[in-house]
């Protein structure tokens, strides 16, 4: 298993530019979920999806898109990219059954925005 | 709402020490309760959890108790390792929801040889 996979590393954009971070998970896990990591602030939850067709709303969603039309993916859309969005992106996804399952973070996405 | 609050870093020890980070939280009902671990260049690894008050998380030499009393999860290693440097966060999980994850702000901590 690839386990939680994300593209591109690294990105840098330009202010006002859209462009879609790509999570894919190959566990079959329902829940899915992007989170963003800044210096002193820890991991916000931007949005989460609980299965395919299913999403909404974490802490800080404004200036974010996302989708879930299959299981394996969920991707994150900057509609116009902003400097404030400059930060490391988590996707994460586990299982939905039982409770307080174990999630699994991919390796992150470092974005620029100019 | 809930909250976690990790003692601030940056921590640096020597090989051996013994390590404690503190985390405190604020939450609705009974959380369960993680500490994940970042190696550098990495993305977030669960480390262990506790889900009921008492329970005792345990892995790689690294323990955390649940304390409902002080809502406390501090984190303990008695000889740390070269190879335990690296950002430790708790987080919570309350409502039956493992999805929504609250973190701390994270610690990183530093092992010298």
């Amino acid at each position: 298993n690839a386990g939680v996979t994300q593209t591109p590393k690294f990105q840098v954009l330009k202010t006002g530019q859209s462009m879609t971070l790509q999570c894919a998970q190959d566990m079959n896990h329902e829940y899915m979920s992007w989170y963003r990591q800044d210096p002193g602030m820890g991991l916000r939850l931007i949005h989460y999806s609980v299965g395919a067709g299913i999403t909404d709303q974490g802490e800080v969603p404004n200036g974010y898109n996302v989708s879930r039309s299959t299981t394996e993916d969920f991707p994150l859309r900057l509609l116009s990219a902003a400097p404030s969005q400059t930060s490391v992106y988590f996707c994460a996804s586990s299982y939905r059954s039982g409770l307080y399952n174990e999630q699994f973070f991919g390796p992150g996405t470092r974005l620029t925005v100019l | 709402g809930n909250s976690v609050t990790q003692m601030e870093g940056p921590v640096t020890l020597s090989e051996e020490a013994f390590l404690t980070i503190n985390c405190t939280y604020t939450a609705t009902g009974y959380p369960s309760l993680f500490w994940y671990v970042q190696y550098p260049g990495e993305g977030l690894q669960l480390l262990l959890k506790a889900t009921k008050a008492d329970d005792k998380g345990s892995n790689k030499g690294f323990e955390a108790t649940y304390r409902k009393e002080t809502t406390s999860f501090h984190l303990e290693k008695g000889s740390v390792q070269v190879s335990d440097s690296a950002v430790y966060f708790c987080a919570l999980a309350s409502g039956g929801s493992n999805y929504k994850l609250t973190f701390g702000k994270g610690t990183l901590l530093t092992v010298n040889p």
